[in-house]
Formats: C-alpha cells, structure tokens, sequence
C-alpha cells in the first residue's frame, strides 16, 4: 500500500471549515484513499473513501487533486465533536478479499471554541 | 450504528493465564478483524477473517490466536497473557464488494490490562 503523509495536528476555529491534508504521491491506480476518524478512546469510524473523483457525504467532503498524489478532507463546519485524530488511508481493495486497513499516526486535529 | 458488540469491555488479569476476547456482530459481514491500539504504535492488525473457518494473520499475532465458527462471532484469544499484551483491542467488520469492503466498522473496544 502506498505511504501516506499527515501533519501531526491541526487547530481550526468552531464554525469554520476545517481542510485536513493528506499526501500520497506513491499511490497506484488501483488505490483508494479512505478517510477514518477516531474520536478519543472511542473506535475509529469510517468519513469517506474515492479514487479519482471528488466525494461527497453528509459527514464530509474529499477533494482528490487530479494527479492523485494528495487529497484533502473537508469538514464544512467544524464543531467542538469533530476534535478527534483523522487518518488518511491508501488502500487497494481487490475483488480477492479484504485483509484490513493499515492506520498511521494521522492528524489530531483540534476544534477550537 | 453497526451492531458490533465487544465483551468484556475491561478485564485485569494476571501475567500466565488465558484470556478470550469475543466480538459479535448482527449485520451478517464476511469480514471480520482484531486490532490493537497502543499509545505510540497506533492501531495495528493482530488478525483477520474472511469468511468461517478462514482466518489469516496480520502485523502482530505473535502470542495470539483466533477462531470463527459462526458468521457472527470472532474469538481472540491470549492463550498465556503477558504484560505486553496490556493494550485496548477493536474488532471491526465489513462487507460487500471492494472497495466498500475498505469501509470498516469498529466496535467500543476491550481495555485488558496484564499485571
């Protein structure tokens, strides 16, 4: 799986849209970038995944630059509850299974009131 | 919320002894996983399963075993407990076809402390 590259934390004002970075210049074509969150002591929960296009659901935006070698997560208006760490994932899912996801040290990133 | 039910939620136990941990889940997913979370290491794969009866290691199942006899149930045991084994464990699902099989979901987790 390609390697992925996060700033260790980030702050953003409550209200404001928070734009989590996310490099992955090594990634194949066939690799997906999933986007989780952990919220502190809870279990990681699932915000988005894409391939080349940009997504979008009721929790988050994902912008994938048209190289596919970053993209960045957009949460539209933060609030206090977002305060969690966010991991960037690059993953190639084929029809042979599916052995997991690897989670790296992410960004914690910080609502600030 | 996906129905994942992790038990026990916390248990001490002392260094040497057997301790089985159980994730069920009612959504009927093929896949099925146990991670670890350590402070400083992340969450890291111990082992997964694809289906009954079929598992397959991850990045650190040295010290670990698992079993899955029912769709819904994946078993972790620590058949001699260490201290280093001291961690807070996920289990997690998916399913369907890729890539939504990159779509997991986590339960609360067990908090097992070795002594």
């Amino acid at each position: 799986d390609a390697k992925t590259t996060q700033p260790p934390s980030m702050d953003c004002a409550e209200g404001r849209a928070a734009n989590l970075p996310c490099n992955h210049s090594t990634i194949s074509g066939n690799e997906y970038v999933y986007w989780y969150r952990q919220i502190h002591s809870q279990g990681p929960q699932y915000i988005i995944h894409g391939l080349k296009n940009n997504e979008t659901n009721e929790m988050a935006s994902l912008i994938i630059t048209e190289d596919r070698k970053s993209s960045t997560l957009i949460l539209p208006h933060a609030t206090l509850r977002d305060t969690a760490v966010y991991y960037c994932i690059v993953r190639a899912v084929s029809g042979g299974g599916a052995d997991g996801l690897t989670f790296g040290k992410g960004t914690h990133l910080i609502i600030q009131p | 919320d996906a129905g994942i039910t992790q038990s026990p939620r916390h248990k001490v136990t002392e260094t040497g002894t057997p301790v089985t941990l159980r994730c069920h889940q009612t959504e009927n997913h093929r896949y099925m996983y146990w991670y670890r979370q350590d402070p400083g290491h992340g969450l890291r794969l111990i082992h997964y399963s694809y289906g009954v009866k079929d598992t397959d290691k991850g990045e650190v199942s040295d010290g670990y075993s698992v079993s899955r006899s029912k769709t819904e149930d994946f078993l972790l045991t620590l058949e001699s407990a260490t201290s280093s084994q001291t961690s807070v464990y996920f289990c997690a699902i998916s399913g369907g076809r890729p890539p939504i099989t990159g779509e997991l979901f986590f339960g609360e987790g067990s908090r097992l402390t070795v002594l």
